[in-house]
């Protein structure tokens, strides 16, 4: 089974802080998606990647870098939190070949900024 | 560009009863179409997904849904509610690439007693 482990569940930081959000994905995969899921917003895409140190754009980008050293591990760095981005945070990556989009998501990391 | 809008932030339906939760699409190109569940406290799984062939296409956990290209739907069923079917529901089309997906802003199920 694929398997997308994302460090942290649960996380509290404070405004101004530097955030890093942890993603490991265990088949191979060539694309890895940080995703932000908001109540009545869906899933926004922050950054994708897909290949090692590649790195694209998604719809809400700003406030955010990503860093994709090893193509096991993509990173979503928050330079300087604020609390507009409390929110939860989802990681996914798709199939070899990413020909159908599917998409295999880790659990969540929830952070709080205050 | 593609869109997606699901129709009810909210349904709630009795355990046994049918449920139906709604999603309608825009595709500029012929769509690949996905509904994704997430349990409470956790991240979104793979119900089913249409690509190409068989319109109604069959998921896990007895759901069901069928691709209607006329109506741009691509709406979720299934015959029987059980209780364990409590989550919330998104519906998905792939993007311009299979690099980007676009997810409805999601259904949340309630199943009554």
């Amino acid at each position: 089974d694929v398997k997308v482990t994302q460090s942290s569940r649960y996380l509290v930081k404070r405004t101004g802080e530097k955030v890093f959000l942890e993603c490991v994905q265990d088949m191979d995969h060539e694309n890895m998606f940080w995703y932000r899921q908001d109540p009545g917003l869906g899933l926004r895409l922050i950054y994708f990647s897909y290949d090692v140190k590649m790195k694209e754009k998604g719809d809400i980008p700003e406030g955010y870098s990503v860093s994709r050293e090893k193509k096991e591990r993509f990173s979503l760095i928050l330079e300087s939190a604020s609390t507009n981005q409390t929110s939860m945070y989802l990681c996914a990556s798709s199939l070899p070949g990413g020909n159908t989009g599917e998409l295999f998501f880790g659990e969540g990391s929830r952070l709080t900024v205050l | 560009a593609q869109s997606v809008t699901q129709l009810g932030s909210h349904v709630s339906v009795s355990e046994g009863a049918l449920v139906l939760l709604r999603c309608n699409y825009s595709s500029s190109v012929p769509p690949y179409l996905f509904w994704y569940v997430q349990y409470p406290n956790q991240g979104l799984q793979l119900l089913l997904k249409y690509t190409t062939g068989a319109t109604l296409v069959k998921g896990i956990n007895g759901f069901e849904a069928e691709f209607k290209k006329s109506e741009t739907s691509f709406h979720l069923t299934k015959p029987s509610a059980h209780m364990s079917d409590a989550a919330e529901y998104f519906c998905a089309v792939r993007g311009s690439s299979a690099s980007k997906i676009i997810f409805g802003s999601g259904t949340r199920l309630s199943i009554r007693p």
